[in-house]
């Protein structure tokens, strides 16, 4: 079956360094999503791995570990303004394919 | 994005009555979704459409239709809309250039059924 699963919740202090994960199970996985949704907005494109490893970009990295199921979004330097969900999703099927989310972290910033 | 515009924002709408959302892009993108957030359910795909006049159904599609008669509009119609419908709805297009995948999501839609 398909299924994917991220923490519900996290807290992390203004400064520091936060890493959400994400696991998933499917067949035909294309790629691998991440989101930042603010309350009340749509979500905006974070990342899209396709390869394992690491990508980075600015304040945030994404992970991902295909013949384990699991991805990570590294965020760096946290910012009052980073307070938000974040969802992951996994890509499937044809080219085009579709995408099935997780339920979103909601993380909270600190002072 | 100023790519993707839903209408309405917001609406509140009563209970057996017909209620008919509106996603419209200005990217020529092929693919189009409709999909509905919940607490605790996070996103899931309502209707899809890969061209016009050509939809398939997704995950929650029961009591809910989509029509898409030109490339740039998918409509989303709630048949007789009941309290369980209410949610935030959230149109989303895609496009496949070489190994890069992207996929945008309009600014929402927030039902309300009384």
């Amino acid at each position: 079956g398909q299924n994917i699963d991220q923490p519900t919740e996290m807290t992390a202090t203004e400064g520091a360094i936060v890493q959400i994960n994400c696991t998933y199970q499917t067949s035909g996985f294309n790629g691998l999503f991440w989101y930042q949704q603010h309350a009340g907005e749509a979500p905006t494109f974070l990342s899209y791995n396709v390869l394992d490893g690491l990508e980075e970009k600015g304040r945030f990295s994404s992970f991902l570990s295909r013949s384990k199921g699991y991805s990570y979004l590294l965020l760096k330097e946290l910012q009052m303004k980073d307070s938000a969900s974040y969802l992951c999703a996994f890509h499937y099927g044809g080219s085009q394919g579709n995408l099935i989310f997780g339920k979103g972290t909601k993380l909270s910033v600190k002072p | 994005d100023a790519g993707i515009t839903q209408s309405p924002r917001h609406k509140v709408t009563e209970t057996g009555t017909p209620v008919t959302l509106r996603c419209h892009q200005t990217e020529n993108h092929r693919y189009m979704y409709w999909y509905r957030q919940d607490p605790g359910h996070g996103l899931r795909l309502i209707h899809y459409s890969y061209g016009v006049k050509d939809t398939d159904k997704g995950e929650v599609s029961d009591g809910y239709s989509v029509s898409r008669s030109k490339t740039e509009d998918f409509l989303l119609t709630l048949e007789s809309a009941t309290s369980s419908q209410t949610s935030v709805y959230f149109c989303a297009t895609s496009t496949v250039q070489g190994r890069s995948y992207g996929y945008t999501f309009g600014s929402g839609t927030r039902l309300t059924v009384v």
